[in-house]
């Protein structure tokens, strides 16, 4: 595709509810990122994928929050029992290869509000 | 553990100045790093990227540079506009992730 998507754009949910949020990497990239940004914090790293599979899931806060990835292509985040805290922008970025090397290039983002 | 701090945090400027923002790092060990920027409601786009063997990047009226040993970088943009109004974000790359500042939000007034 043209670039990263993420669906939907926003997200409003009741405190307990599950929530799914999607991203569709640029066609052909192997590496994909989930980020968050909370308003008043900066931009903090989720997870990685490496084609289907997540070899560095350090900043996923709490194990409500997980993360899978079909087909070395569209990637899902699910958060689990929402909290007022889980409200931001969650950012999803993917990169042609999983080098150090590599641009990462940002979807719009999908902002999540937690009532 | 990695942390970057962006100076200043915000900066309102007239148009048609030249302006530098600033970002350091802690950790030297990175393998490049990127400069973006953030409208609102919108991602991050990517303006410069400057590996950890390279010096400066330049882009249109943008250039980067870095001294990874001091461990800071700077943006500097010419002759700024209006659509230069945005968050600025830096970014370091250690193995795979990125770690980002907290961003300078810049206004430049007509």
């Amino acid at each position: 595709g043209a670039g990263v998507s993420q669906s939907p754009s926003n997200k409003v949910t009741e405190k307990g509810k599950d929530v799914e949020l999607r991203c569709d990497p640029i066609s052909g990239h192997t590496a994909l990122y989930w980020y968050r940004q909370s308003l008043g914090q900066g931009l903090e790293f989720l997870i990685y994928f490496q084609g289907n599979s997540a070899p560095d899931k350090s900043g996923l806060p709490s194990d409500r929050f997980s993360a899978e990835r079909t087909g070395g292509s569209v990637s899902t985040l699910t958060i689990q029992r929402t909290q007022q805290e889980d409200s931001a922008v969650y950012l999803c970025a993917s990169s042609q290869l999983a080098g150090f090397t590599d641009t990462q290039y940002f979807g719009p983002g999908t902002r999540l509000t937690v009532l | 553990k990695q942390e970057v701090t962006q100076i200043p945090a915000a900066l309102s400027v007239p148009e048609g100045e030249n302006l530098v923002l600033n970002c350091s790092f802690t950790d030297s060990a990175i393998y490049n790093l990127q400069w973006f920027r953030q409208d609102p409601g919108k991602g991050l786009t990517s303006l410069l990227l400057i590996q950890s063997s390279q010096r400066e990047q330049t882009s249109g009226r943008l250039n980067a540079s870095l001294d990874k040993s001091s461990g800071r970088s700077t943006l500097y943009i010419a002759a700024s506009q209006p659509g230069d109004s945005a968050t600025y974000l830096c970014a370091v790359r250690p193995p795979q992730k990125l770690v980002f500042g907290t961003g300078t939000r810049l206004l430049v007034s007509p």
